[in-house]
């Protein structure tokens, strides 16, 4: 599966839109993009994926470039309760392994 | 639907003694999978259960860790002996059948402490 990059740290005022980015400049064409959330001492939630459309969900958006090689996850409203940390994953779907390589993600602060 | 269970929330053992974590997948799902996350480290892979069968066991640290999935519904984790780097937390997840399309369900995990 293809590495991803994320930035370690970030803060949104709540109410805002938190834009969280990714790099995976070494995708393939047969990987897709998955994003999972993890709250303190929860377990990882899933929250969206996508291949090269755009998608959205009740939850987040997820913007991917047209090149495939980064994208950006979107939490429309950000509230106190997203404050977690966030992982862009990347993986092939369809065959061999079901894996999902967590990486650090990025912790997402939401301040009052 | 009910989510993804598992038990105990919290585990306290010696160094030496055995553990058997639980999980119980959604109705219904023919994949589980272990995950943990040990002190400071990022959340790894552990195996994946197609119904009973193993179909990926690769991320298994040793021989010290069992699992079984009697079935194909709830699973077993069994650490024996325990040693303190087992310290960490356990985390369990599901998805339906052809559930690579799909984003897995995950436990709240089993906190295990080795002292």
């Amino acid at each position: 599966d293809a590495k991803t990059t994320q930035p370690t740290s970030m803060d949104c005022a709540e109410g805002r839109a938190a834009n969280l980015p990714c790099n995976h400049s070494t995708i393939s064409g047969n990987e897709y993009v998955y994003w999972y959330r993890q709250i303190h001492s929860q377990g990882p939630q899933y929250i969206i994926h996508g291949l090269k459309n755009n998608e959205t969900n009740e939850m987040a958006s997820l913007i991917i470039t047209e090149d495939r090689k980064s994208s950006t996850l979107i939490l429309p409203h950000a509230t106190l309760r997203d404050t977690a940390v966030y992982y862009c994953i990347v993986r092939v779907v369809g065959a061999g392994s079901y894996q999902l390589t967590f990486g650090k993600g990025t912790k997402l602060s939401v301040i009052p | 639907e009910a989510g993804v269970t598992q038990f105990p929330s919290h585990s306290v053992i010696e160094k030496g003694q055995t553990v058997t974590l639980r999980c119980d997948p959604i109705s219904g799902h023919d994949n589980l999978y272990w995950y943990r996350r040990v002190m400071g480290k990022e959340i790894k892979f552990l195996l994946h259960f197609v119904k009973e069968s193993k179909q990926d066991e690769s991320g298994m640290p040793n021989n010290r860790f069992l699992a079984e999935r009697t079935g194909g519904t709830y699973s077993t984790l069994k650490v024996q002996p325990a040693e303190l780097e087992d310290s960490g937390v356990y985390f369990c997840a599901s998805s339906p059948r052809g559930g690579i399309g799909y984003g897995y369900t995950f436990g709240s995990g089993t906190r295990l402490t080795v002292v």
